[in-house]
């Protein structure tokens, strides 16, 4: 079973950046978009966007335009998302996830990173 | 963007009873929809793609159906487990709805 595991939490002021980590336990994932999904505090989920790992192509929303970038390192099967200019309602935990291996919906995900913004 | 919206905000249904949870999309999204459970603390769960499709090791009482912008996930037999907060989303262009809670009379 494919597993995702993430980096731990991160405690950031607001203007900083901060880069989540995100590596799948099996090298075959490496042929699976990987997306990241947020849910603040008490919130629903919010989509971010998506990395094809093998050719590190990408797709924001555009909500976050500018200021999110996602990277991969297929040496490691790890996928990375970078976020800067922080706000406080950029609180959240942070989750990446990966499509199944029959539909693009996400079938695997990470435990989940929490991020506080914060002075 | 398409926009999804879920009804109810919330359901309360006793053990044992049917929960039939609706999403709308704001555009035609064809099929691809897809249903998620997340309880308190866990990361979403995938049960339903592609509006009908149950995901591997969910069970049978958890059905998905619908296509174009009218979609429903439906819990039949409810047992204490399922409560949860419930979540549709497209992956046409990708958006979540704002979720359904159901909990358990």
């Amino acid at each position: 079973q494919v597993q995702l595991v993430q980096s731990g939490a991160e405690v950031k002021k607001p203007g900083a950046s901060v880069k989540v980590s995100c590596k799948a336990s099996e090298f075959s994932s490496i042929g699976y978009y990987i997306h990241w999904v947020r849910q603040a505090p008490g919130q629903g989920l919010e989509w971010m966007g998506w990395i094809n790992p093998n050719s590190g192509a990408t797709h924001y929303a555009q909500n976050f335009q500018g200021r999110l970038t996602m990277t991969r390192d297929t040496s490691i099967t790890t996928a990375y998302m970078d976020l800067s200019g922080l706000r406080v309602d950029d609180t959240a935990v942070y989750y990446c996830a990966r499509v199944g291996e029959v539909t693009d919906a996400l079938e695997i995900w990470g435990q989940g990173t929490m991020v506080t913004v914060s002075s | 963007e398409t926009v999804m919206t879920q009804s109810p905000d919330t359901l309360s249904v006793s053990p044992g009873e049917r929960a039939t949870l609706s999403c709308r999309a704001s555009e035609s999204v064809i099929n691809n929809v897809a249903w998620y459970q997340q309880r308190p603390g866990q990361p979403p769960r995938l049960l339903i793609y592609a509006a009908s499709s149950r995901a591997t090791g969910v069970p049978a009482r958890f059905s998905g159906s619908g296509s174009g912008t009218e979609f429903t996930l439906t819990i039949t037999s409810l047992q204490s487990e399922d409560s949860a907060v419930y979540y549709c989303q497209q992956y046409n262009n990708w958006s979540f709805g704002q979720g359904t809670k159901v909990e358990i009379k």
